[in-house]
């Protein structure tokens, strides 16, 4: 039984550069999110999919911010121009449908933690 | 909108006492509710869930919290600690049966043990 899977888990980068991340749902999951994490806070919703399809985004996701599930499989959280407030832990889950088995929550991976210099 | 407020950013128990972690919500809707323990560097783990139903929910690890409508409180608790309880602790919401059930989560508890 495979989990929900983020890579790298380690980013370092320095000011101005573009990060992508990666995240793979578990398979039978069509709802897969993005959250942030700052040190010391919960996380942040930023954007959800349902399929291929962004449903939601949350006004944490600046124009530098970029989110794509082209196959309603795996998703990519591109960051362009990175700034230092950028630094944090995302997190993504995944969940069922509504009727598919879903009880409400939210499975998460184990994240992939940002560091800008 | 939801919100949560979990009372206390850092809780410090010895081994072998109670646990007592306080989370608050706010929801217009019936709320799904939910406690996740985080380790260092790793996601968050589900320890347990309200969704309808008994108010008493019990979770993994020795954990329970009991939602209680009138306090709009969903503490938790464990009986014994163990060292290994040493974590973060984050309460989150979902408004039952909306399209995204995004959670909304506490700004967390750090939980130390004391030998």
């Amino acid at each position: 039984d495979t989990g929900v899977s983020q890579d790298p888990r380690h980013k370092i980068t320095k000011r101005g550069q573009n990060v992508t991340f990666r995240c793979d749902p578990i398979s039978e999951h069509n709802r897969l999110y993005w959250y942030r994490q700052t040190l010391g806070q919960g996380p942040e919703f930023l954007t959800y999919f349902q399929n291929e399809a962004q449903l939601e985004k949350s006004r944490l996701l600046s124009d530098r911010f970029s989110a794509e599930r082209p196959k309603g499989s795996f998703s990519t959280l591109e960051i362009q121009r990175t700034e230092q407030g950028d630094s944090a832990m995302y997190l993504c889950a995944s969940s069922p449908d509504i009727g598919q088995g879903n009880t409400g929550e939210l499975f998460f991976g184990e994240g992939s933690r940002l560091t800008v210099l | 909108a939801q919100s949560v407020t979990q009372l206390g950013s850092h809780v410090s128990v010895s081994e072998g006492a109670l646990v007592l972690l306080r989370c608050n919500y706010s929801s217009s809707v019936p709320p799904y509710l939910f406690w996740y323990v985080q380790y260092p560097n790793q996601g968050l783990q589900l320890l347990l869930k309200y969704t309808t139903g008994a108010t008493l929910v019990k979770g993994i690890n020795g954990f329970e919290a009991e939602f209680k409508k009138s306090e709009t409180s969903f503490h938790l608790t464990k009986p014994s600690a163990h060292m290994s309880d040493a974590a973060e602790y984050f309460c989150a919401v979902s408004e039952a049966g909306q399209g995204a059930q995004k959670l909304v989560f506490g700004q967390g508890t750090r939980l130390t043990i004391n030998p």
